[in-house]
């Protein structure tokens, strides 16, 4: 099992350019994540889905959207990306919230 | 959301134990006491949780107190590769927001 895959592992953007972070678990997890993780910081939760068809936001979700795509697929949308948006950005998943969860490896984004 | 007070480092010897604290006086009847690892570089990674009773895994020994208010991760024998961030997280699975509520954890050092 490949577990909870990001995609792209980096990414440099210039401020004001779009772009799509993926993730996708194969473990048939009904719970998936979106967080951010700041230098010296703890992750902080961006948006989240209970399940197929729902999407709620979490703590820091200002300039991000994102699509709960089946199952399988949650992404994260940043529209016009801004420099306070360089962060690692790790998605996760469990089965549901009482759960233990399952994270991927990341992907660090850099906004010039 | 219930929050949890941890020390910002500790420093062990390899191939001794090693017990990481944790305060929730304010933990509820429904959290779940979760703990998970980062090592340098890689997403979290689950290492336990309980809810009353003392609970063990091939990784590591949880212990709680009687009053729920504080918990002990116990790592038997540590070793290099154990050096990461313990966060201590309280899951609620009652009504509420979703998601793991991290805090800046505890950076373990291992000597060798």
């Amino acid at each position: 099992n490949a577990g909870v895959t990001q995609t792209p592992k980096f990414q440099v953007l210039k401020t004001g350019q779009s772009m799509t972070l993926q993730c996708a678990q194969d473990m048939n997890h009904n719970s998936m994540y979106w967080y951010r993780q700041d230098p010296g910081m703890g992750l902080r939760l961006i948006y989240y889905s209970a399940s197929e068809g729902t999407t709620d936001k979490g703590e820091v979700p200002n300039g991000y959207n994102v699509s709960r795509l089946n199952k399988r697929e949650f992404s994260l949308r940043l529209e016009s990306a801004a420099p306070s948006q360089t962060s690692v950005y790790f998605c996760a998943s469990r089965v549901h919230r009482d759960t233990e969860a399952f994270f991927g490896q990341g992907t660090r984004l850099t906004v010039v | 959301d219930a929050k949890t007070t941890q020390p910002n480092s500790m420093e062990s010897n390899e191939e001794e134990p090693v017990h990481l604290p944790c305060n929730h006086s304010t933990i509820s009847g429904t959290d779940y006491i979760h703990w998970y690892r980062q090592l340098p570089s890689q997403g979290p990674e689950y290492v336990i949780h309980g809810l009353t009773s003392n609970v063990n895994n091939r990784m590591a020994s949880l212990a709680i107190a009687e009053d729920r208010k504080s918990s002990t991760l116990i790592l038997h024998r540590a070793t290099l590769r154990d050096a990461a961030v313990y966060y201590c997280i309280l899951n609620s699975s009652g009504g509420g927001a979703d998601g793991l509520t991290f805090g800046k954890g505890t950076h373990l050092i291992i000597q060798p």
